[in-house]
């Protein structure tokens, strides 16, 4: 049973459309994490959020942390082909990350 | 700073075999650990170090060794390798605990 739900598994878009991911869970975590993995490469980090309620922007990315600090979402405004990858959020606790399951976004241009 | 280097980049190892994935690390890190990667499962910990000479047990640990001699090294043991070890390795290293974690390239593992 996976801590943390992602949805949708897989989003196919046009370029220039908006999307949106979610990443849910029943536990609370003390900082939640989203990822970026690229095929035949590690993930890399895209922004990590603390304090329940926090919204951060990184250029187009919008990263809410939900108020109870169990949830999370990851808004791509106007994608672009670039944006195209494996988007995975991550639950921390102690000294252990819990990751879900994933987000395959492909942008068609 | 090579960052997280991980050896070797692909193996194919026949049933009860045994092997060592090796990772590195120049970033001084105290924070290392194991993860497997398979299709629709996400990223699970296998086993993970705070420090030299400590090492824990993550989601996933049995069939997998590992030991922690110097702040550089993490290696994981495959004792006899199964089927159900076929999966994508990745190492990553951090300062602690909710802080961003660095993976190396990872190493694609194929037992028959």
């Amino acid at each position: 049973t996976q801590l943390l739900e992602q949805s949708p598994q897989f989003l196919s878009i046009q370029e220039g459309e908006n999307l949106t991911v979610y990443c849910n869970s029943s536990s609370v975590f003390s900082s939640l994490q989203w990822y970026r993995q690229e095929p035949g490469e590690g993930p890399v980090l895209l922004v990590t959020v603390v304090t329940g309620g926090e919204v951060k922007k990184l250029k187009r990315l919008t990263f809410q942390f939900g108020d109870a600090r169990k949830d999370s979402s990851l808004h791509i405004t106007a994608a672009q082909p670039g944006d195209t990858g494996l988007y995975l959020c991550a639950g921390a606790n102690d000294y252990k990350l819990s990751f879900g399951a994933g987000t395959t976004v492909t942008v068609r241009a | 700073n090579a960052g997280v280097t991980q050896t070797p980049k692909f193996q194919v190892l026949k049933t009860g075999q045994s092997m060592t994935l090796q990772c590195a690390q120049d970033m001084n890190h105290e924070y290392m650990s194991w993860y497997r990667q398979d299709p629709g499962m996400g990223l699970r910990l296998i086993h993970y170090s705070v420090g030299a000479g400590i090492t824990d047990q993550g989601e996933v640990p049995n069939g997998y060794n590992v030991s922690r001699s110097t702040t550089e090294d993490f290696p994981l043991r495959l004792l006899s390798a199964a089927p159900s070890q076929t999966s994508v390795y990745f190492c990553a290293s951090s300062w602690g605990q909710g802080i961003e974690q660095y993976f190396g390239p990872g190493t694609r593992l194929t037992v028959t």
